[in-house]
């Protein structure tokens, strides 16, 4: 049972412009949120993430907005860049994080052309 | 920063013989580490969750007698998929984090390719 769904396998984007990555989540206790990338041949590496007590965080090009009421969350990278180019994977914790314990989406392949 | 090294990337092997996969923290103290399993075209799905010294717990439909997962010190865990079959084809990935560090600084391993012929 996935509770934790991207629902995008890719996302085409050129270079300067936003993309918008989204990711839907099933179970409401869910309260920490992140967002990882991943380049082939290495694992994933930590981006942004947002607690549930806010809506919107900000961290240079990357933004993650939440939705509680519909359990839904998104990624915005602006401008896209030619080096976003990955796999992005949408993961949800409960209790802040605090147990490192993920449920991750089945990830967005992006690619970004010049 | 903080760096972890799995191993082997890619393995085949028969039917029947048991393989292991190491995942050790280069320059931290992995006081918990996580394994995680993806099928293609699936989510990264966790499996265990390793705590050094004391045994794995594993999460609900994933056989421990299966997948044996040790983690002996606060540098190395190991998965040994035992007596391996074609189902078990997959693609394993662990991470590790310190005692007093939160979700957001996981360090993930690259990555296993089995290959159960």
């Amino acid at each position: 049972d996935q509770q934790v769904k991207q629902n995008s396998p890719s996302l085409s984007v050129q270079e300067g412009r936003i993309s918008i990555l989204n990711c839907d989540y099933t179970n409401s206790m869910f309260d920490y949120f992140l967002w990882y990338k991943k380049y082939p041949a290495e694992g994933p590496t930590f981006l942004i993430s947002i607690s549930s007590i806010k809506d919107k965080n900000e961290d240079g090009r990357f933004t993650v907005f939440l939705n509680k009421s519909a359990k839904h969350l998104s990624l915005h990278i602006v401008p896209s860049q030619p080096g976003d180019s990955a796999v992005y994977f949408c993961a949800a914790s409960l209790f802040g994080g605090s147990w490192g314990k993920l449920q991750f989406g089945a990830g967005t392949q992006v690619v970004v052309t010049p | 920063g903080a760096v972890v090294s799995q191993h082997p990337s890619w393995v085949i092997c028969k039917s029947g013989t048991s393989v292991k996969i190491e995942c050790r923290s280069l320059d931290f103290q992995a006081t918990t580490m996580f394994w995680y399993r993806q099928f293609p075209k699936q989510s990264l799905m966790l499996m265990a969750t390793s705590n050094e010294g004391s045994k794995a717990t594993y999460e609900q439909g994933v056989e421990k007698d299966k997948f044996l997962i040790n983690h002996a010190s606060l540098t190395l865990s190991t998965l040994t998929v035992t007596s391996a079959h074609p189902e078990d084809s997959s693609f394993y990935i662990c991470s590790a984090r310190t005692r007093s560090s939160g979700a957001n600084v996981l360090t993930f391993g690259a990555g296993s390719r089995l290959t159960v012929l």
